[in-house]
C-alpha cells in the first residue's frame, strides 16, 4: 500500500519558517491534502491540491509537490501554529485514501 | 454555519457491534460525498471509507473492510457506519467529514465533526 512519511517533529522559532515534509513514491503525481490538528480538537484542512488554500486560512500557509517530496510552508510562525500537520493524498491504485505519519510543529 | 455531529460511540466487548451516526445541517447534504476518519488514542489519522453523494460508491480501508459498512440518509441528513465484529484496534475517535466537492468524491475534507469515542474493552 502506498505509504507517506513525514518528520516526526519540527521545531521553529516564532516569526521564522517552517518546512514540514511528506515523502512518498511519485508524490508529485498525486494532489496532496494538509491537515492541522490541535491537542483534543478536530483536524483542520489548510492547504489542498498541493497548493490551494480553503477560505480562511491565512496566506501565511503554502504547499508545493514535485518528485518524491510534497512540503508544507509555515511563514512568519506564529505560537498559535502549534500543532500536529497532516499530508493526505488518495491513492487510486489501491482505491485507498492515506494520511502521512504526522509531525508536530513545537514553536520555541 | 456547516455542522457536522457525531454520535453513537461507547463502550463495546470484542466482537460485538455499533452503529455510529452523523447528522449534517448547514449545507446540501446529498450534493457531497462524506467520509469516516479515525484517531487511535495518541496515534495519527487513519481514513476508514467515504461514500458518494448518492451512495452509489463506497470505499474502505484495507483494516475494515468486510467488517464495517458505511451508508447514508439523504432524507435525514445523516451518516451511518456500522461497526461489526469489533476488535481492541478499533478503539478510537472517530470522526465525520464533508468531502469538499460537490457531486463527486475529491477525497479532501473540508468539514470535521468533533468525534465521537469507541472504546472496545472486554
Amino acid at each position: 500500500s502506498y505509504v507517506l512519511t513525514q518528520p516526526p517533529s519540527v521545531s521553529v522559532a516564532p516569526g521564522q519558517t517552517a518546512r514540514i515534509t511528506c515523502g512518498g513514491n511519485n508524490i508529485g503525481s498525486k494532489s496532496v491534502h494538509w491537515y492541522q490538528q490541535k491537542p483534543g480538537q478536530a483536524p483542520v484542512l489548510v492547504v489542498y491540491d498541493d497548493s490551494d488554500r480553503p477560505s480562511g486560512i491565512p496566506e501565511r500557509f503554502s504547499g508545493s509537490n514535485s518528485g518524491n517530496t510534497a512540503t508544507l510552508t509555515i511563514s512568519r510562525v506564529e505560537a498559535g501554529d502549534e500543532a500536529d500537520y497532516y499530508c493526505q493524498v488518495w491513492d487510486s491504485s489501491s482505491a485507498l485514501c492515506v494520511f502521512g505519519t504526522g509531525t508536530k510543529v513545537t514553536v520555541l | 454555519q456547516v455542522q457536522l455531529v457525531e454520535s453513537g460511540g461507547g463502550v463495546v466487548q470484542p466482537g460485538r457491534s455499533l452503529r455510529l451516526s452523523c447528522a449534517a445541517s448547514g449545507f446540501t447534504f446529498s450534493s457531497y460525498g462524506m467520509h469516516w476518519v479515525r484517531q487511535a488514542p495518541g496515534k495519527g489519522l487513519e481514513w476508514v471509507a467515504v461514500i458518494s453523494y448518492d451512495g452509489s460508491n463506497k470505499y474502505y480501508a484495507d483494516s475494515v473492510k468486510g467488517r464495517f459498512t458505511i451508508s447514508r440518509d439523504n432524507s435525514k441528513n445523516t451518516l451511518y457506519l456500522q461497526m461489526n465484529s469489533l476488535r481492541a484496534e478499533d478503539t478510537a475517535v472517530y470522526y465525520c467529514a464533508k468531502d469538499q466537492a460537490a457531486m463527486v468524491i475529491q477525497f479532501r475534507m473540508d468539514v470535521w465533526g468533533q468525534g465521537t469515542t469507541v472504546t472496545v474493552s472486554s
